[in-house]
C-alpha cells in the first residue's frame, strides 16, 4: 500500500525567506506526485504535480518541486514566500489500481506559518 | 468554466441521524472521489465513482455509501451518524480517459459536517 510521510508538522518562516517542505512517499511502482495547499476552511488547490519526465516540476504562485526516485522523495520549494503563502500545504501520492483509476493517498500535512 | 461544487457548505446533525452530501463536477469530467478530512488530518480516500458505479473504495464502512447521476454529479450518504464522522468532507472530479484515470482531481470547497 502507498504512503506519504510529510515529516516536518509546522514551519515558521521569514516573508522573503526561502522555503522547503519535505514529503517522502512509498510506493511499489512510479508515483504521480501532487502538491496541494489549503487554506483555513477551504478545499484543496492544486499547485503542480509530476507525472513523469522532468523531474523538475514548476507550478503556480512561483512553486516548484523535485521528483527524486533513490530518495523516494518530492520535496516543494519556494525561493522568496510571501505572507499570503501561509497555509497548509499536503503531499500527495496517486495510486494507479487495477482498474486502471488512481487514488489519492494525502500525507498529514505541513501548516506554513509567515511572520513579518 | 464552473470549478467543482458541493451542498451544503455547512451541516450539523446528531448521533444517530443520516446525512446527504452533494457534489456537482468540474465541466467535463466524468469521475469524482470523496474524501473525508478530520480535523488537524490529511484527506482519506472514501470512494470513486464514474459511470453510475462505485470503482474504488477506501476503509470506510458500509454507512458510507454514494451514488452518481447520469450527469456525473454524486451524493454521498452516511448513516446512523457517530461523533466520529464530523469532518470535511471534500469531492474530488477528474475525467477518465479510455478507461484510464489519468488526469488530476480537482476538488471542491467540501461540507462541513458536525455531529452532536
Amino acid at each position: 500500500a502507498q504512503s506519504v510521510t510529510q515529516p516536518d508538522i509546522h514551519i515558521t518562516v521569514s516573508e522573503g525567506a526561502s522555503l522547503e517542505l519535505r514529503c517522502n512517499y512509498s510506493y511499489g511502482a512510479t508515483p504521480y506526485l501532487f502538491w496541494y495547499v489549503q487554506s483555513p476552511g477551504q478545499g484543496l488547490q492544486l499547485l503542480l504535480k509530476y507525472f513523469s519526465g522532468d523531474t523538475l516540476v514548476q507550478g503556480i504562485k512561483g512553486f516548484e518541486a523535485e521528483f527524486k526516485r533513490s530518495q523516494s522523495s518530492f520535496n516543494l520549494r519556494k525561493p522568496s514566500v510571501h505572507w499570503s503563502d501561509a497555509a497548509e500545504y499536503f503531499c500527495a501520492v496517486g495510486a494507479r489500481t487495477n482498474f486502471g483509476n488512481e487514488k489519492l493517498t494525502f500525507g498529514t500535512g505541513t501548516r506554513l506559518t509567515i511572520i513579518p | 468554466d464552473a470549478g467543482v461544487t458541493q451542498s451544503p457548505t455547512h451541516l450539523i446533525k446528531t448521533r444517530g441521524q443520516q446525512v446527504t452530501l452533494r457534489c456537482s463536477p468540474k465541466s467535463g469530467h466524468d469521475t469524482v472521489s470523496w474524501y473525508q478530512q478530520a480535523l488537524g488530518q490529511g484527506p482519506q480516500f472514501i470512494f470513486q465513482y464514474y459511470e453510475e458505479e462505485e470503482r474504488q473504495r477506501g476503509n470506510f464502512p458500509d454507512r458510507f455509501s454514494g451514488h452518481q447521476f447520469p450527469n456525473y454529479s454524486s451524493e454521498l450518504n452516511v448513516n446512523a451518524l457517530l461523533l466520529g464522522d464530523s469532518a470535511l468532507y471534500l469531492c474530488a472530479s477528474s475525467l477518465d480517459r479510455f478507461g484510464l484515470s489519468t488526469d488530476t482531481q480537482y476538488f471542491g470547497p467540501g461540507t462541513r459536517l458536525t455531529v452532536l
